[in-house]
Formats: C-alpha cells, sequence, structure tokens
C-alpha cells in the first residue's frame, strides 16, 4: 500500500465550477498535511497545510481533514484556468514529508 | 533575491561519469532536502540536513553523496551515472526538522544521462 494515494488523473473541470482533489494516507500518527501546486517545468509552491480535523479556508482554497478515515481533501472554488496544473498532497509521517504522485488538473474555459 | 537557487538547471552527461549540483538558500533555515522526482512525477526525499547534520538518509545508492559545508548550502555529488538517474532534482529548504514545516522548493535541476 502507498503510503500517500491520490488519483493521477487528468481531473477536467469547467471555469467558474469547484475542483475537488482527494487523497488518503496510511500512516495514522501523521499530524501534519499540505497540499503543493506544481505547474509543468516548475517547482512545487505550498498553496495549503492543516494540522486539525476540520476545514480550512484560504481564499478560493479550502482544505479538509478526517484524520478518522485518514483522508485529506482540497477544494478550488471559482477555478480558473491559472489553477490547472498538478496538486501534491504532502503528509508528515517519521519526521518527513511523504508526498503522493500528484493528480493532474486542468481547467477548460 | 531568490530564495533556494540550484545549479546547474539542466545537466546532460554520459553514464559513467561523476557529477555535481550545488544548492543555496538565503532564507536563514536550518533544514535543507534533497528530492528526486521521475518521469511519473513522484516527488521522493533522498536526504535532509539539520545545521550541516544529516537527519534522513533514504534508501539512495551510496553513489548518491550530500555535502552541507554550512546552513546554507547542500550539495549533491553523483558518482558513475547511470541512465536510471535522470530525474529532476530538487533542493528545498524548511525553517527547522520539526513537525508542520513548510518546505521551499528550488527550480530543479533536470539530469540526463545518456
Amino acid at each position: 500500500q502507498k503510503e500517500v494515494e491520490q488519483n493521477s488523473g487528468p481531473l477536467s473541470v469547467p471555469e467558474g465550477a469547484i475542483a475537488s482533489l482527494n487523497c488518503t494516507y496510511s500512516d495514522r500518527g501523521s499530524q501534519s498535511f499540505f497540499w503543493y501546486r506544481q505547474y509543468s517545468g516548475k517547482s512545487p509552491e505550498l498553496i495549503m497545510f492543516i494540522y486539525s480535523n476540520g476545514d480550512k479556508e484560504d481564499g478560493r482554497f479550502t482544505a479538509q481533514l478526517n484524520k478518522a478515515s485518514q483522508y485529506v481533501s482540497l477544494l478550488i472554488r471559482d477555478s480558473q484556468p491559472s489553477d490547472s496544473a498538478t496538486y501534491l498532497c504532502a503528509v508528515e509521517s517519521a519526521s518527513k514529508i511523504i508526498f503522493g504522485s500528484g493528480t493532474r488538473l486542468s481547467i477548460r474555459p | 533575491d531568490t530564495a533556494v537557487s540550484q545549479t546547474p538547471k539542466y545537466l546532460v552527461t554520459q553514464m559513467g561519469n561523476d557529477k555535481s549540483i550545488k544548492c543555496e538558500q538565503n532564507l536563514g533555515h536550518d533544514t535543507m532536502y534533497w528530492y528526486k522526482q521521475d518521469s511519473k512525477k513522484f516527488l521522493k526525499i533522498m536526504f535532509s540536513y539539520n545545521n550541516k547534520e544529516l537527519i534522513i538518509n533514504e534508501t539512495v545508492p551510496n553513489r548518491f553523496s550530500p555535502k552541507s559545508p554550512d546552513k546554507a548550502h547542500l550539495n549533491l555529488h553523483i558518482n558513475s551515472l547511470e541512465l536510471g538517474d535522470s530525474a529532476v532534482y530538487f533542493c528545498a529548504s524548511s525553517p527547522h526538522s520539526g513537525s508542520g514545516n513548510e518546505q521551499f522548493f528550488g527550480p530543479g535541476t533536470r539530469l540526463t544521462v545518456l
């Protein structure tokens, strides 16, 4: 079983809609969870981090964490073409960050 | 003004050669990392240093040797390069090695082994 799992996509969402990205993880002891965005040919950049169960909102982005289900998600409201990228879920496990393989998101005009 | 910088950006070399990648951060962070991202975009940690001390050493061939002369620099030397070493190598830094750290990534070095 992979430590951090994501659907590779591509996930195609119309402009203005909500994009929903999901991630599951295997280490029940994980305490910190991150979403990174990576444009093609560029380096990953942090969008959101979440430590507590529930929702955390920042602008158009909402991270959701459910530790009981070992599930973390990212919602992007009012999706824009500039949101088209690969989104990497990252989970802190045993003092290191484990990345998922990413979900490719495509926003169609 | 670049926070985390890497050189070179591209590296094309023959099998069997030895090469180095350099990384520098000007953020005042204590912890630095090397990651490898393969063709399937899977980003995997290789090494981590905290204040020049090695704290994470994943299962990486010993042809890969990191060196941290000071906490602002973390270099990666690769001996006897193989085709499978072709990937993008990212350096990153974070304020400290504890939990809940945001990592700041460099622009990456695309290594191609022919």
